[in-house]
């Protein structure tokens, strides 16, 4: 079955470090998608990227990087000179797919606190 | 344009009652799913409307159950409330995998 672990349960840092959030996969699906959700304390989700199983390209936008690794089964998230409004819980999720329809499988998600 | 726009935001009900939530979709996605947020659980999926049918369903007791309008607006009941289903649930609209799933702010269920 699809599973996505999210080892950090929380990570504090000083503002303007980096930091790393890591997320790990199992599945038995040769196509699926992995994202990275944002949830702050209002509580919606805010959506930060999608990738498909056949792009393996990392991706940068802005402070934020994502790296891919089928090899690994990785999909890690790295946030540059963090910023306190970056404080929330982010969450890494894997489709899991059955006839047309696919739903999320969330990882436990990573508490991150930045301090000023 | 709109986003995901869940009713009502907030409820508190009294155990053994049954609740309604409300999901409008962002104009044009056709599917609809439902997630339950607990802090001992996490995020787990409920079902998922397309076009007026159940397409999917996660692992939860008959209690929890769903429909889907031709506008594809989405209502989920939950009947005969126990103190366990108290939770944030979170709905998301789709127009395409490929696109991606984007939420709206959810319903903080509370049962006393």
């Amino acid at each position: 079955a699809q599973k996505v672990t999210q080892a950090q349960t929380e990570i504090s840092v000083v503002e303007k470090e980096d930091v790393t959030l890591d997320c790990v996969y199992e599945t038995r699906d040769t196509t699926y998608y992995l994202f990275w959700y944002k949830q702050p304390p209002s509580g919606e989700l805010v959506f930060l990227i999608r990738r498909n199983s056949f792009d393996e390209q990392n991706e940068i936008s802005g402070r934020y990087s994502w790296n891919f690794q089928k090899s690994t089964s990785s999909f890690n998230f790295t946030i540059t000179a963090s910023q306190v409004v970056d404080s929330a819980v982010y969450f890494c999720a894997l489709t899991e797919g059955r006839d047309s329809s696919y739903k999320l499988i969330f990882g436990s998600g990573t508490r991150l606190l930045v301090r000023p | 344009k709109a986003g995901v726009t869940q009713t009502p935001r907030y409820l508190i009900k009294t155990r053994g009652q049954q609740v309604t939530l409300s999901c409008s979709p962002i104009s044009g996605h056709r599917s609809v799913s439902w997630y339950q947020q607990t802090p001992g659980q996490g995020l787990q999926f409920l079902f998922e409307y397309f076009s007026e049918t159940q397409r999917n369903k996660g692992n939860f007791p008959g209690r929890f159950s769903g429909r889907q309008f031709s506008n594809s607006r989405s209502e989920m009941n939950v009947s005969t409330l126990e103190l366990g289903d108290s939770a944030l649930y979170l709905c998301a609209s789709s127009l395409d995998l490929v696109l991606g799933y984007t939420f709206g702010s959810g319903t903080r269920l509370t049962v006393v």
